[in-house]
């Protein structure tokens, strides 16, 4: 079976300092992993989606993500924090076969000034 | 990518009473699927709706109680029946070349009274 961890459900920064969320995943496949970012009664945006291929994952707004297998994880890091950036960010993990995707229990990303 | 409208984008009901919600896609697409998100909760897969068959239920979540069609390959409706306010959650619908790519519409949010 596969699922996700999102081991932070909150993460304060103060803005223009690192941003680490942390996602730990569990799969018996080869898994295709996503970070999801939910703005305030906004929809779902991809940040980034890591397939196979490079382990290191440049994504949107400066977001970047690395792939352990590992350690089976798979953290969300952004070198210097804007207010912008607050939101809910969800780790989302499939494999191939299965069409469908299995989402992390989120980490609500707040920046503070 | 692919854009996707729903309808309604929220409403509020009474309890007892049932609210179809629909996805149209811009462009064709295999699978439709249908996701719930409670509040402060994460994402999660209710159905799968293939065009020409039934569609496909996960764990937890009936057929009675969430009718979806699938009429043909840009568009979908899900109903949620007999409304209590335990589902009052926002209802997304997502369509994609999963794993690759996945694409959510802005939601429906859903009050039930």
């Amino acid at each position: 079976a596969q699922s996700v961890t999102q081991l932070d459900s909150h993460v304060s920064v103060s803005e223009g300092t690192p941003v680490l969320l942390r996602c730990n995943y569990s799969s018996s496949y080869s898994p295709s992993l996503f970070w999801y970012v939910q703005h305030p009664n906004k929809g779902l945006q991809l940040l980034l989606k890591y397939t196979s291929a490079a382990t290191l994952v440049k994504g949107i707004n400066g977001f970047e993500a690395e792939f352990k297998k590992s350690e089976t994880s798979f953290h969300l890091t952004k070198p210097s924090a804007h207010m912008s950036d607050a939101a809910e960010y969800f780790c989302v993990v499939t494999f191939t076969g299965r069409r469908a995707l299995t989402f992390g229990s989120g980490t609500r990303l707040q920046v503070q000034p | 990518s692919a854009v996707i409208s729903q309808k309604p984008s929220r409403d509020i009901c009474q309890r007892g009473t049932s609210l179809t919600i629909q996805c149209q896609v811009d462009s064709q697409v295999t699978m439709m699927f249908w996701y719930r998100q409670q509040p402060g909760q994460s994402l999660t897969l209710i159905a799968t709706a293939n065009q020409g068959s039934e569609a496909t239920y996960e764990s937890g979540f009936v057929i009675d109680k969430f009718p979806i069609s699938r009429p043909n390959l840009t568009f979908s409706t899900l109903t949620v029946s007999n409304m209590s306010p335990e589902d009052s959650s926002i209802y997304l619908c997502s369509v994609g070349r999963v794993p690759t790519e996945a694409f959510f519409g802005q939601g429906t949010r859903l009050t039930v009274v």
